[in-house]
C-alpha cells in the first residue's frame, strides 16, 4: 500500500546549524513530493516541492533532494534559525492520484 | 485572494451524535481535499472532490462523509461520533493547473 516513512521524529539543532529530514515512500509511481511545514495552532503550508523528473530543488536556505532509484527524499535547511522551529511533514503523490500521502512529521526545535 | 476558510473552527459533540464541517475553498479552485490530523497518527487523506464528485477515498469508516457543491465549497459529515474521532480536521484547495495544496486553519472537533 502507500505509505511515507518520516524520520527523525524530533530534531534538535543549534542556531546557524544544518537540519536534515529524510523521507521513504512506498509507491514507485509517486511523482510529487512536497513539504510542509505547521507551526503550532497554525495550518501546514507548504514550503518547497520537488517532481520525480528532479534530483535537487533549492529556495534559499531550504533543499530538497530526490532519489527515485532508492525512493527517498529529503529536506536540508541550512543555517537555521528559531524561527524554523516547527513539526515538518513530508508527502508523496502520485500524478493520477489526488491524496498526498504523509509522512508522520518531524518536530524540529532551533536552540538560539 | 481569500484563503480556504473552515468552519466552525472549533466544535465539541457527544458521543452518537453527527456534525457537519465545512470548506470553502481558494476562488476558482475545483478540488477540495479532507484530511484528519491526530497526534497518533498524523495527517491522514479522507476523501477529495472535484467538481461535485469524490475522486478519492481513504481508509476510513462509512461514518465519514463528504460532498461538494457546484460552487466548490465542500462539506464533510460524521454520524455517530465517537471519542476517537476527536481531531482536527483540515481541508485543502488546489487549482487545476497547479499541484500544491492550500490548506485551512481546520476544525477542531472535540467528542466527548
Amino acid at each position: 500500500g502507500e505509505n511515507v516513512e518520516q524520520h527523525p521524529s524530533t530534531l534538535s539543532v543549534q542556531e546557524g546549524d544544518s537540519a536534515v529530514i529524510k523521507c521513504t515512500y512506498s509507491d514507485s509511481a509517486s511523482n510529487y513530493f512536497p513539504w510542509y511545514k505547521q507551526e503550532l495552532g497554525k495550518r501546514p503550508q507548504l514550503i518547497i516541492d520537488i517532481r520525480s523528473n528532479v534530483g535537487e530543488k533549492k529556495d534559499q536556505r531550504i533543499a530538497v533532494t530526490l532519489n527515485k532509484t532508492a525512493k527517498h527524499f529529503s529536506l536540508h535547511i541550512t543555517e537555521t534559525q528559531p524561527e524554523d522551529s516547527a513539526v515538518y511533514f513530508c508527502a508523496a503523490r502520485m500524478y493520477s492520484s489526488y491524496k498526498l500521502i504523509f509522512g508522520s512529521g518531524t518536530r524540529l526545535l532551533v536552540r538560539p | 485572494k481569500a484563503g480556504v476558510t473552515q468552519t466552525p473552527r472549533y466544535l465539541i459533540k457527544t458521543r452518537g451524535q453527527q456534525v457537519t464541517l465545512s470548506c470553502s475553498p481558494i476562488s476558482g479552485h475545483r478540488s477540495v481535499s479532507w484530511y484528519q490530523q491526530t497526534p497518533g497518527q498524523g495527517l491522514q487523506f479522507l476523501f477529495e472532490y472535484f467538481s461535485e464528485t469524490q475522486r478519492n477515498k481513504g481508509n476510513f469508516p462509512g461514518r465519514f462523509s463528504g460532498r461538494q457543491f457546484s460552487n466548490s465549497r465542500s462539506e464533510m459529515n460524521v454520524s455517530t461520533l465517537e471519542l476517537g474521532d476527536s481531531a482536527l480536521y483540515l481541508c485543502a484547495s488546489r487549482s487545476d493547473s497547479n499541484t500544491e495544496a492550500f490548506f485551512g486553519q481546520g476544525t477542531r472537533l472535540t467528542v466527548v
